[in-house]
Parts: C-alpha cells; structure tokens; sequence
C-alpha cells in the first residue's frame, strides 16, 4: 500500500524557518518524481515546488522562491521542505505528493504568526 | 502561469441524477510528448484531495466508473454519471503540463 506520511509543523513567528519531512512507503520513490503542496481554507491547491527523481532538478513557484528548499533522500525513502523567511501568508495545510498527484500525504499545517 | 477556471462553482444534484464540471486552461495543455497532462481531484471535508482521472480521461484505480473525463486542448469535463451521496465535496481540475502546476478554483458538489 502506498503511504506518504508527513511529519514537522506548527506554528512559528514571521521571519522564522520550519522543516517539513515526508517518508515514502509503498512504491518505487527512487524512480518517482516529487512534491509539496499547500492549501489556505476555501482556496484550491497551490503547487510550490518540485524535485526530480534523483534530487538533480528542484522547480519552485515564484512566491516562495529563494526562501524554500526542497530535498530527498532516495536511500531513506525521504522528501524534505526547508521553509526559511517565512510570511503570514506562507500560512496554509501543507501536503506532499507524487508529480501529478497520484499520491497524498495527510497533510500538516504550518501557522505563521506574532 | 497557466489560469485554470471551472464553471459551475457550486452544484446542487439530486441523488441518481447526472453532474457536469467544466475545466478550461488560459493556454493549451498539449505537452511537447503528445500527451495532455489534466487531472481531476475530489476532495472530501477534512481530506486530503484524491486523484480521480489523469491525462484527460484515464480513471484512477478504484475510482468508480459513473466519473468520466473528456475534452481536448483547452476545454475538459469531468462527468458524473448517476451521483451518489459519497460524492459530495470539492472537485478540482489541475494541469502539470506546464511549471508551475496550477488547479481550478474548485466546484463544490453537494446533494439537492
């Protein structure tokens, strides 16, 4: 059974870093593209960034260009999002999922407040 | 970006009845490889989205036949054939042919 299971969160200042973490079981991660998703309440999706199968290519969404990294680690079957300089905006539910959305992690939310 | 709209936003179906979700893109979604990278979402309360049809119109493993994608180009739909009850939530399309991956705003399915 595929599984994608999110852990990191919370809340955090404006300004703050956070790390996001996702492990992988069930399927081929070392062959499968990557990537993490966000959703503010009563808004669709919005993809933020995405890495290739071997971690060789990362692609971001403008708004969070330059402040978020995003990783993996094929060995432990893992997929990071590194979020620094973060803005009250940056505050959503955030997802990982296989390119294409096949698959879904359950989500955690990240809250960006004083 | 590629600007996804969906038409209508909400939907109000009487059980059995049939349910029609339009998607159009702001550019063609035809990827250099010939395939046309459309997918469509339901999202349930509290849920994370579940992918239904990918590529225009290939269903999912486990997704109901009564849900059917069509369309070409710039223009999709998504059809419920006989809505059941257990369909109730939000239905999103989403586009991955061009960076950044970009959904509809959403339609909100519920029961008459």
């Amino acid at each position: 059974e595929v599984q994608l299971v999110q852990s990191g969160g919370g809340l955090v200042q404006p300004g703050g870093s956070l790390r996001l973490s996702c492990a992988a079981f069930g399927f081929t991660f070392g062959n499968s593209w990557m990537g993490w998703v966000r959703q503010t309440p009563g808004k669709g999706p919005e993809w933020v960034a995405n890495i290739d199968a071997d971690g060789g290519q990362t692609y971001y969404v403008d708004s969070v260009k330059g402040r978020f990294t995003i990783s993996r680690d094929n060995a432990e079957r893992s997929l990071s999002l590194q979020m620094s300089r973060l803005r009250v905006e940056d505050t959503a539910t955030y997802y990982c999922a296989t390119k294409g959305g096949s698959f879904w992690g359950q989500g955690t939310l990240v809250t960006v407040s004083s | 970006d590629v600007v996804m709209t969906q038409s209508p936003l909400s939907l109000s179906v009487t059980l059995g009845q049939p349910a029609s979700i339009s998607c159009r893109s702001s550019q063609s979604l035809i990827y250099s490889d010939g395939n046309t990278y459309l997918n469509w979402f339901q999202q349930r309360p509290g849920q994370s989205p579940r992918r239904l049809i990918y590529k225009i119109s290939d269903r999912d493993s486990g997704v109901p036949d009564r849900f059917s994608g069509s369309g070409s180009g710039t223009d999709f739909t998504l059809k419920i054939s006989r809505v059941e009850a257990e369909d109730v939530g939000i239905y999103y399309c989403m586009q991955h042919t061009h960076w950044p991956t970009t959904f509809g705003p959403g339609t909100t399915v519920d029961i008459k």
